[in-house]
């Protein structure tokens, strides 16, 4: 069965620091993997992917995941974090061969200045 | 702006009855699916539909329907409604089948069963 597992429920971080949320995943084949963000009464919004390639993939908003193989990990990272970064990550492997995206149950990011 | 709508926004209704969700998919977009977000399901996919056809479904109630038209926007039926069917529903769209295609999601409509 495929799975996605985001170990934390809430990553606390100073403005500045650097920023790590955790995605492990469990998918048959070669994964597709994705990032998605959701800022308050908002929809989510794409962050990254990792298709194929380079293990370290870089996205929006200064942030990049670096896909891990052997740890059957994709985590998230974003050097020097803002106040504006507070919000709901998600991570999310494709499931099947269709566009069916499979979310982790989320992660609060709460950056404080 | 993700460049898909969705309306309403807002929905309030009593339990047993029957609601429509409507989603447009950005300009030239084939590809919509359907998301329902809930405190203890978290984001679940209910299902996919290319160029009017359904191409993929998740864990999608019997009571819960869905099209995409001609011209593309797609409805999402939810009918014999219950109070647990109070959630935030999403759509996104895609502009093909390849699942490589992020998705781009609307604002959502935000559902309350009373």
């Amino acid at each position: 069965a495929q799975s996605v597992a985001q170990p934390e429920d809430q990553v606390n971080v100073a403005e500045g620091n650097p920023l790590t949320v955790k995605c492990t995943y469990s998918v048959s084949g070669n994964p597709y993997l994705f990032w998605y963000v959701q800022y308050p009464n908002r929809g989510l919004q794409f962050l990254l992917k990792y298709i194929t390639g380079d293990n370290l993939v870089k996205g929006s908003y200064g942030f990049e995941a670096e896909f891990n193989k052997s740890q059957t990990s994709f985590h998230l990272k974003k050097p020097s974090a803002l106040v504006s970064d507070s919000a709901l990550y998600f991570c999310a492997p494709l499931s099947g061969s269709w566009g069916k995206l499979q979310f982790g149950a989320g992660t609060q990011v709460v950056v404080t200045p | 702006d993700s460049g898909v709508t969705q309306t309403p926004k807002h929905l309030i209704t009593a339990t047993g009855q029957r609601v429509t969700l409507r989603c447009s998919p950005r300009s030239g977009d084939l590809s919509v699916y359907w998301y329902q977000q809930s405190l203890d399901q978290g984001l679940q996919f209910l299902i996919q539909y290319y160029n009017g056809e359904e191409r993929a479904k998740g864990n999608i109630l019997e009571r819960f329907s869905a099209q995409q038209f001609p011209d593309l926007h797609s409805e999402l039926n939810l009918s014999s409604l219950e109070l647990g069917d109070s959630a935030l529903y999403f759509c996104a769209s895609t502009p093909g089948e390849r699942p490589s295609y992020e998705q781009y999601f609307g604002p959502g409509t935000r559902l309350t069963v009373t």
